[in-house]
């Protein structure tokens, strides 16, 4: 069964640094996502991605984040600037179309 | 979106049926019934949709009563496995504003040997 994959599992990294997240979505899959979720807490929805561009974004996606697909299979999302707030399980998930959408494993995210 | 209340926890013993009820009071004409379970350290996975009736796959069922104003997901003969966080979604066919998962605290289900 094809899946989503991420990489790194972990990372760990200063505040203040910059971070890329990558992700692999399924390959037939047309729409891209990032949610995060502090530990604890409930999953969010960070942005969505369709045809090389943005299509919704939450009040969390500020302008420290952004998002790339900067060849046919990677989905990448960069912190620019890291804080600690920013520690947490970022998921990547992929989906045909507006029907379910198939997560990633997660990057566990560590901000020291 | 509408809005949805499902308990925070339940608890069960491998072998019984497990009934999780969502309640979303406010669901719109046009929203879908979804839900996703989450192992911990591991991304949500896609369970169930449905619109109206009974959906039945080879993991659940989803009753819909006709007012749609709640949804219960039945999960048959659970095993330690089961234990998860199981979510439910209330909005467009990929269970949100159709270009994203909007997701609420869940219910944490513990399977007991």
């Amino acid at each position: 069964e094809p899946e989503v994959t991420q990489t790194p599992s972990h990372q760990v990294t200063q505040m203040g640094q910059e971070v890329i997240l990558r992700c692999v979505p399924i390959s037939n899959h047309l729409y891209f996502y990032w949610y995060r979720q502090i530990l604890g807490q409930k999953v969010e929805f960070l942005v969505s991605f369709y045809n090389n561009e943005i299509s919704e974004k939450s009040e969390i996606f500020d302008d420290q984040f952004s998002v790339e697909r900067p060849d046919g299979s990677n989905f990448t999302l960069k912190i620019r600037s890291t804080k600690l707030e920013d520690s947490a399980m970022y998921f990547c998930a992929s989906s045909v179309g507006y029907n379910e959408q198939y997560f990633g494993p997660g990057t566990r995210l560590t901000v020291t | 979106l509408a809005k949805t209340t499902q308990p925070i926890s339940m608890d069960s013993y491998e072998g019984q049926e497990v009934n999780i009820t969502c309640s979303h009071n406010n669901i719109a004409t046009n929203d879908y019934i979804t839900w996703y379970q989450q192992f911990p350290s591991q991304g949500p996975r896609f369970i169930i949709q449905g619109y109206k009736t009974k959906v039945t796959n080879e993991v659940a069922s989803l009753f819909i009563p006709a007012d749609r104003k709640s949804s219960t997901l039945s999960l048959p003969r659970v095993s330690l496995s089961d234990t998860a966080v199981y979510y439910c979604l209330v909005g467009g066919p990929n269970g949100g504003g159709y270009n994203k998962l909007i997701f609420g605290a869940g219910t944490r289900l513990a399977v007991h040997p």
